[in-house]
């Protein structure tokens, strides 16, 4: 059975200061990886996702995540955080067989400006 | 920018009772999902929904859930008789596809079901 941790349940940061959190996972086919961003009283959006190829991948709003197949993990970046990036980020793996999306916990993030 | 819709966005209801769970999802997606997450722990997935019959469901979704696509528009999570645990926000989501391209899952707002 698959499974995603994020190490990381709370962050707190400063405007302007640099983001990773980390996800791990536990998949043993091949992996579709996606970050998704809920902000307070909206609904889960996408963040970005990786499919293959390059294993920096960009997404919206300055984030940025990196595959490492050797380490089974998909760390989510940001180099300078913004106040609005105050939200829940929730790792997840793509589970083709079974068409289903498997969650870690989420990491609440803070930003303080 | 085309989103799916859920109602109502809160629901309260007393245990032992039905619940039905609306969900609209962006018109030319095909598979169609719910998931689910009791408060302080991750989303579950319950169940995925093509053409018309489940393709996939979890240990979660027992004989109490079911779905439905009652006409081309809705598509619907029922829980016959609830119970305390059942309390959470439940999801839905829908994709253009499945397999590596085009299943990226668009989320709707949530029904947080209290059952007390």
């Amino acid at each position: 059975a698959q499974s995603v941790s994020q190490h990381n349940h709370h962050v707190i940061l400063s405007e302007a200061a640099s983001l990773e959190l980390g996800c791990n996972y536990s998949y043993g086919g091949t992996v579709n990886l996606f970050w998704y961003v809920q902000y307070p009283g909206q609904h889960l959006q996408l963040l970005l996702k990786y499919f293959s190829g390059d294993p920096l991948v960009k997404g919206i709003k300055g984030f940025e995540a990196e595959f490492i197949k050797s380490k089974f993990s998909f760390n989510l970046r940001k180099p300078s955080v913004q106040w609005s990036d105050t939200a829940e980020y929730f790792c997840a793996v793509y589970n083709n067989a079974g068409n289903m999306l498997t969650f870690g916990g989420g990491t609440r993030l803070m930003v303080k400006p | 920018e085309p989103e799916v819709t859920q109602t109502p966005s809160h629901q309260v209801t007393q245990m032992g009772q039905e619940v039905i769970l609306r969900c609209v999802p962006i018109s030319n997606h095909l598979y169609f999902y719910w998931y689910r997450q009791i408060l302080g722990q991750k989303v579950e997935f319950l169940v995925s929904f093509y053409n018309n019959e489940i393709s996939e469901k979890s240990e979660i979704f027992d004989d109490q859930f079911s779905v439905e696509r009652p006409d081309g528009s809705n598509f619907t999570l029922k829980i016959r008789s609830t119970k305390l645990e059942d309390s959470a926000m439940y999801f839905c989501a829908s994709s253009k596809a499945t397999g590596s391209f085009n299943n990226e899952q668009f989320f709707g707002p949530g029904t947080r079901l209290t059952v007390l």
